[in-house]
């Protein structure tokens, strides 16, 4: 079982639609976790930290569970920019290696 | 440009020969890390230097591979008789804390 898991997806929705990733990691002693966004042969990039309490960032919505090791992202009002590979990361301390789930890909059409 | 640099971007080499593939973090940042990422996979884990100390190597990286951050700044990633197995993007990055991410290396060996 991998330590991190995603759907691969692709998802594919149209402008303006709300997509859902979820993720979820195995190793309760992970204390840090990100999603990352990786465009076609780019490198990854940070999108935003996951905290408890749940964070916002415009469009963007990230929840941790805990108790359930569940992470998810929201993304509303999609964009055609917003077509990329998403990534689930958790780390087991700040500072040390990420651990990435395999991606989910997101395709916005027009 | 002051982010991550890697060089080579690309590389095609034969199997059985030597590579070295070189990573410039961003300057002051203390950690650098290689992951490596195969087509469709995320990103895993290689080996990560806290200044020129290497702290964690994964089981991933066998004894073919090496690497070294001699003075602390640059670091490099040399595979010795390489595999068809090798071929992948070897991703370096560099932190404070936030791993930021260089353009990559994309190896192929033929």
């Amino acid at each position: 079982r991998k330590e991190v898991e995603q759907d691969p997806g692709p998802f594919n929705v149209p402008e303006g639609a709300t997509v859902a990733f979820n993720c979820t990691y195995s190793n309760s002693a992970s204390q840090s976790f990100f999603w990352y966004r990786q465009d076609c042969r780019k490198e990854p990039k940070l999108l935003m930290s996951v905290y408890s309490s749940g964070n916002e960032d415009g469009r963007f919505t990230a929840q941790l569970n805990r108790a359930s090791q569940y992470i998810s992202l929201l993304i509303r009002d999609s964009k055609l920019s917003d077509s990329a590979t998403y990534l689930c990361v958790v780390s087991y301390n700040q500072g040390g290696k990420l651990i990435f789930g395999q991606g989910t890909e997101l395709s916005v059409k027009p | 440009d002051t982010g991550v640099s890697q060089d080579p971007r690309h590389k095609i080499t034969k199997r059985g020969q030597n590579v070295t593939f070189r990573c410039d973090p961003i300057s002051e940042h203390n950690r650098l890390y290689w992951y490596r990422q195969t087509l469709g996979q995320g990103p895993e884990f290689l080996t990560y230097f806290q200044n020129e100390a290497q702290l964690e190597k994964s089981r991933l990286l066998s004894d073919r591979f090496s690497a070294e951050r001699p003075k602390g700044s640059f670091s490099t990633l040399e595979i010795q008789r390489t595999e068809q197995g090798d071929s992948a993007m070897y991703l370096c990055a560099s932190s404070p804390k936030t791993q930021y991410f260089g353009p990559g290396t994309r190896l192929l060996v033929l």
